[in-house]
């Protein structure tokens, strides 16, 4: 049974520096074809795709966001993280995490987690 | 980036009606297309991938199909638990993009 969670801060300051966690499960990021993705939602709006990992530590990044990303994992403790620097209230959304394998992309979403930027 | 444009952005149905929501990418995408169910507490279901493709456990009175940069979500008979958003989304080229949404409510 695979499942996803995500974890965050809940709130922060415009400038500081946003970290999430995605905790997985019935998957391993070492396998051939797995990875990881992070996709986000401002309230009332449609999803945004930010960043992918794959089992072989390939990364992509959206370009919208320019450099301020940065995606991660843990293979041993079935961890994978995105970093996002000098947040604004554009960055406010509820970010989901969820599993990315060859064949079909996005099979399997965590709950999301809420972040709040404000001052 | 590949612009995702889905028509319409809400369509009043009837229980027990087919719809059809349509997904135009702004090049062709090889079909590379997903779709999704957003219910109101924010839950994402996959439905269907590589255009035509059931997710596992998903009824079978969703179906997808299209070509080229034209796509589209059919379901036969509406069901309760059927109204919520829907979203397609294209993996052919980074960056991954979505559609803009489609809210489907109760006529």
């Amino acid at each position: 049974q695979v499942t996803l969670k995500e974890s965050g801060p809940g709130i922060l300051q415009p400038s500081q520096t946003l970290s999430l966690t995605c905790t997985f499960s019935g998957f391993s990021l070492s396998t051939y074809g797995m990875g990881v993705g992070w996709i986000r939602q401002p309230s009332g709006k449609g999803l945004e795709w930010l960043a992918n990992i794959w089992w072989d530590d390939d990364k992509y990044y959206n370009p919208s966001l320019k450099n301020r990303l940065t995606i991660s994992k843990d293979t041993s403790n079935n961890q994978a993280f995105l970093k996002i620097t000098n947040v604004d209230t554009a960055d406010t959304a509820t970010y989901y995490c969820a599993r990315v394998e060859l064949a079909s992309p996005f099979d399997y979403w965590g709950q999301g987690v809420m972040v709040t930027v404000s001052s | 980036d590949i612009q995702m444009t889905q028509t319409p952005s809400s369509m009043p149905a009837s229980l027990g009606e087919r719809v059809t929501i349509s997904c135009r990418a702004s090049q062709g995408i090889s079909n590379y297309l997903n779709w999704y169910q957003q219910k109101p507490d924010g839950t994402i279901k996959p439905l269907i991938y590589y255009t035509s493709n059931l997710q596992s456990g998903v009824p079978s009175r969703f179906s997808g199909s299209g070509s080229g940069t034209d796509y589209s979500l059919t379901i036969s008979s509406l069901e309760p638990e059927d109204f919520a958003m829907y979203y397609c989304q294209q993996y052919d080229s980074s960056p991954w993009t979505f559609g803009g949404g489609t809210k489907l409510e109760l006529k």
